[in-house]
């Protein structure tokens, strides 16, 4: 049983490029969720998807940012711009339906030098 | 404004005694609450939850307590052991807002002493 996988575990990026990080959830799962943090912080919401569908974006910023999970493939969460404000882990979680229990993949480090 | 406060950053417990966490809350609307361990460079492991009707949940070593008209909540682990050290996060999740997500506190860094 494979748990959630994320890819890459660690990004570097330079001012100005984009970032894409993916995320594959655990089988039989259709809920995906993102969370963000920040060092010396928790974990903070951004998006929640099911497939093809963002269903909440409420933690999300308003611009560079955004999400995808299609109908074939990993979710995928992009980044434009980077700037080093956006250094941080990027976790992914998901679980098998809404309200169930959320479990979450090993996380992408993203450095903006 | 910080829905899940967990004041205490770290906490250091000798092997065999008792470890607990505190963490309180202000949203009262919680369907349910959390809690996960996170080793570093790994993401969180899910541990325990307690639902918004019960004030008591149990998992072998992990027990966890809800007082609702304090609004706080603890995790008891016992006995500890070396392996328990990690930092732990309370989380409440609200479906008020549609999806269940779930609100964080900063952590706890616990400490098992050989």
């Amino acid at each position: 049983n494979a748990g959630v996988m994320q890819n890459p575990r660690h990004l570097v990026r330079r001012r100005g490029q984009e970032a894409r990080l993916r995320c594959s959830p655990m089988k039989g799962h259709s809920h995906v969720y993102w969370y963000r943090q920040l060092p010396e912080e928790g974990l903070k919401f951004m998006v929640y998807l099911q497939k093809e569908n963002i269903i909440d974006e409420s933690g999300m910023p308003k611009e560079r940012f955004s999400a995808e999970f299609p109908k074939e493939g990993p979710s995928i969460l992009r980044i434009q711009q980077v700037v080093r404000g956006d250094s941080a882990a990027y976790f992914c979680a998901s679980s098998p339906g809404l309200g169930e229990t959320q479990y979450f993949g090993p996380g992408t480090r993203l450095l903006v030098l | 404004d910080q829905q899940v406060k967990q004041n205490s950053p770290s906490l250091s417990v000798q092997e065999g005694r008792i470890s607990i966490l505190n963490c309180d809350y202000t949203n009262s609307m919680f369907d349910y609450f959390l809690w996960y361990k996170k080793y570093p460079a790994e993401g969180p492991t899910f541990l325990i939850s307690i639902s918004s009707i019960k004030d008591k949940n149990e998992d072998g070593r992990f027990t966890v307590f809800l007082n609702k008209s304090a609004k706080h909540l603890s995790l008891h682990i016992v006995p500890s052991q070396p392996g328990d050290s990690a930092v732990y996060f309370c989380a409440d999740s609200y479906s008020g807002a549609g999806s269940y997500q779930l609100t964080f506190g900063k952590g706890t860094k616990l400490s098992v002493i050989p």
